[in-house]
């Protein structure tokens, strides 16, 4: 079974502080993705990445960066110099994905962030 | 293109009432699901559906039932309403690269 860990239930920091939000996760699966999703208050689920288990390389779009370890199981997400709009629920999910398999999206119980100003 | 549609937005049942909550999306996907969301409970799939005329349950399937008779609907129906099913719920559609988020419908049984 597929499984997905957000230990910290809620972060706050000070505007300009740079935050992580850990993931950790479970799968049998040699080829798996990785999501990260963003709930600000007005409550939609707001895509941020998707990353596929055979792609370790880090990526940085911005403020936010991802750090994708297959060895520790973990998808890392920070965010640089945070602002008072980065205040939302943030969700890691993972799944099976390809022509031959459909399993659904395994979400974590989110990350609650507070960002400060 | 308007992805993925939820109706209603909002909606108030007493308990025993039964509703539909509708979901469609445009993209021509297969992969459709029904999620609920809890305070500290993450999303929870209800349901999901991999193509027309065939449907699956999630973990937290009861009280709850689906059909997909086109590709483009997948509506999700409460038997029965319970306050426990008080709750936010997403329709989601899943391409090749993304999987897409409807609005949601916050419901509330009283």
């Amino acid at each position: 079974a597929q499984k997905v860990t957000q230990a910290q239930t809620e972060i706050s920091v000070v505007e300009k502080e740079d935050v992580t939000l850990d993931c950790v996760y479970e799968t049998r699966d040699t080829t798996y993705y990785l999501f990260w999703y963003k709930q600000p208050p007005s409550g939609e689920l707001v895509f941020l990445i998707r990353r596929n288990s055979f792609d370790e390389q880090n990526e940085i779009s911005g403020r936010y960066s991802w750090n994708f370890q297959k060895s520790t199981s973990s998808f890392n997400f920070t965010i640089t110099a945070s602002q008072v709009v980065d205040s939302a629920v943030y969700f890691c999910a993972l799944t099976s994905w390809g022509p031959l398999a459909n399993t659904p999206l395994v979400f974590g119980k989110g990350t609650r962030l507070s960002v400060i100003a | 293109n308007a992805g993925v549609t939820q109706t209603p937005k909002f909606q108030v049942l007493k308990t025993g009432q039964s509703m539909t909550l509708q979901c469609a999306q445009d993209m021509n996907h297969e992969y459709m699901s029904w999620y609920r969301q809890d305070p500290g409970m993450g999303l929870r799939l209800i349901h999901y559906s991999v193509g027309a005329g065939i449907t699956d349950q999630g973990e937290v399937p009861n009280g709850y039932n689906v059909s997909r008779s086109t590709t483009e609907d997948f509506p999700l129906r409460l038997l029965s309403a319970a306050p426990s099913q008080t709750s936010v719920y997403f329709c989601a559609s899943r391409g090749y690269r993304e999987q897409y988020f409807g609005p949601g419908t916050r419901l509330t049984v009283t």
